[in-house]
């Protein structure tokens, strides 16, 4: 099976520009995760969709960030506007809907804000 | 202090010795995983140990659990270059999320 896709997999950008990020989930994963990575800390969680609903977004660092799942397949997350402390690597994961089995990650979205 | 933080930070060793990391975490927890980042890619989820469990084993990973000490380590035994890599712990709780350590980065010299 393919697994959780990112894209792209590397984005500069200015300050103040947009910039938005797609994630691919596995196929049949209704629940869909955005972590971020940045300046080398902790991998810290952003939201988490369970089909295209927000079933926790109280890791979104702020109202630049929107994140949506339109008919519950893939995800964005848009930047707007874009700022130099949101640099970083940008993962999504993907799990079966029960707790305790794992998650697949993607592999990143490197985010550089110049 | 973070939830979930690894001890070392850093840790080279020769390969074919065992490798030992762990990580300490502070609220109460359904499971610990454990993942690999290889340099420039993405997350591989390598073990999962539920809040019952002790020990768990998986090829030449074992994990362990203390809930009292709210500690766990993962063992790499007979090393390998390919392990060569970042190491995270990241705890579930009640909420379907996880809780991120900083990492151990693993350097196997040949």
């Amino acid at each position: 099976e393919a697994g959780v896709t990112q894209f792209p997999s590397h984005s500069v950008i200015e300050k103040g520009q947009t910039v938005t990020l797609r994630c691919d989930p596995i196929s049949g994963h209704d629940n869909l995760y955005w972590y971020r990575r940045v300046m080398g800390k902790e991998i810290k969680f952003l939201l988490h969709f369970v089909k295209e609903s927000k079933q926790d977004e109280s890791g979104m660092p702020n109202n630049r960030f929107l994140a949506e799942r339109t008919g519950g397949t893939y995800s964005t997350l848009k930047v707007q506007p874009a700022e130099l402390e949101d640099s970083g690597v940008y993962f999504c994961a993907s799990s079966q809907d029960r707790v305790g089995v794992g998650y697949t990650f993607g592999s990143g979205t490197r985010l550089t804000v110049v | 202090s973070q939830q979930g933080e690894e001890d070392p930070q850093a840790l080279s060793i020769q390969e074919g010795e065992n490798a030992t990391m762990n990580c300490s975490y502070k609220t109460s927890i359904n499971n610990l995983q454990w993942y690999r980042q290889n340099s420039g890619r993405g997350l591989v989820h390598l073990i999962l140990i539920r809040s019952n469990e002790r020990e768990k084993h998986s090829g030449r990973l074992r994990v362990t659990l203390d809930t009292s000490k709210k500690s766990s380590s993962l063992l790499i035994t007979a090393s390998r270059a390919a392990d060569t890599a970042s190491y995270f712990c990241a705890t579930e709780g009640g909420a379907q999320k996880l809780v991120f350590g900083q990492g151990t980065r693993l350097t196997i010299n040949p």
